[in-house]
């Protein structure tokens, strides 16, 4: 049972407009989520997070929604760069002492950045 | 820069040998993971450590053990390598277990 989903395998987008990442997540517990960028033949590397008191994390080009209701988060990067193409993983995590800070991945989504 | 290192960063091995891989990390940090990357999966944890000699299972954990003697290394061991364990592995570490996880650069291990 996939619990955090990227339901779009890819994205294309035109440089300078917005790029619009979704995820979804089916586990209530989850309490902290965040986003990756992956470049080929590298580690992900971690882009941005949000607690699930918050519903907006800004950073630079870089913001991230949670609709706790919906289950639902987004990153939004504006304005998109060629830079950018990349897969974009989210992750999830529950709190608790006993979490570890385990993380739990969607499927990822390859973004296209094209000039 | 977390200070992580994998080895190998590449492997191919046959069907029924045994694998290690390491992950070292530089930082003296506490928390380490390996997870799988698989194409549709994502990234999936398969054994995690909260400490020395102190470590757990993940998702995906069958055909697979670890050990960890010292702080700075983690060791991921396919016991008798089956063609489905062909897969990217990486490590990585949190800073007091918190939920943000720095990665290694990865390990490409294919099992013919």
């Amino acid at each position: 049972d996939q619990q955090v989903k990227q339901n779009s395998p890819s994205l294309s987008v035109q440089e300078g407009r917005i790029s619009i990442l979704n995820c979804d997540y089916t586990n209530s517990m989850f309490d902290y989520f965040l986003w990756y960028k992956k470049y080929p033949a590298e580690g992900p590397t971690f882009l941005i997070s949000i607690s699930s008191i918050k519903d907006k994390n800004e950073d630079g080009r870089f913001t991230v929604f949670l609709n706790k209701s919906a289950k639902h988060l987004s990153l939004h990067i504006v304005p998109s760069q060629p830079g950018d193409s990349a897969v974009y993983f989210c992750a999830a995590s529950g709190s608790g002492g006993t979490s570890y800070g385990k993380l739990t991945f969607g499927q990822g989504t390859i973004l296209t950045v094209h000039p | 820069d977390a200070g992580i290192t994998q080895s190998p960063r590449h492997k191919v091995t046959e069907t029924g040998t045994p694998v290690t891989l390491r992950c070292h990390q530089t930082e003296n940090h506490r928390y380490m993971y390996w997870y799988r990357q698989d194409p549709g999966h994502g990234l999936r944890l398969i054994h995690y450590s909260y400490g020395v000699k102190d470590t757990d299972k993940g998702e995906v954990s069958d055909g697979y053990s670890v050990s960890r003697s010292k702080t700075e290394d983690f060791l991921l061991t396919l016991e008798s390598a089956t063609s489905s364990q062909t897969s990217v592995y990486f490590c990585a570490i949190s800073i007091q277990g918190k939920e943000t996880q720095y990665f290694g650069p990865g390990t490409r291990l294919l099992v013919l």
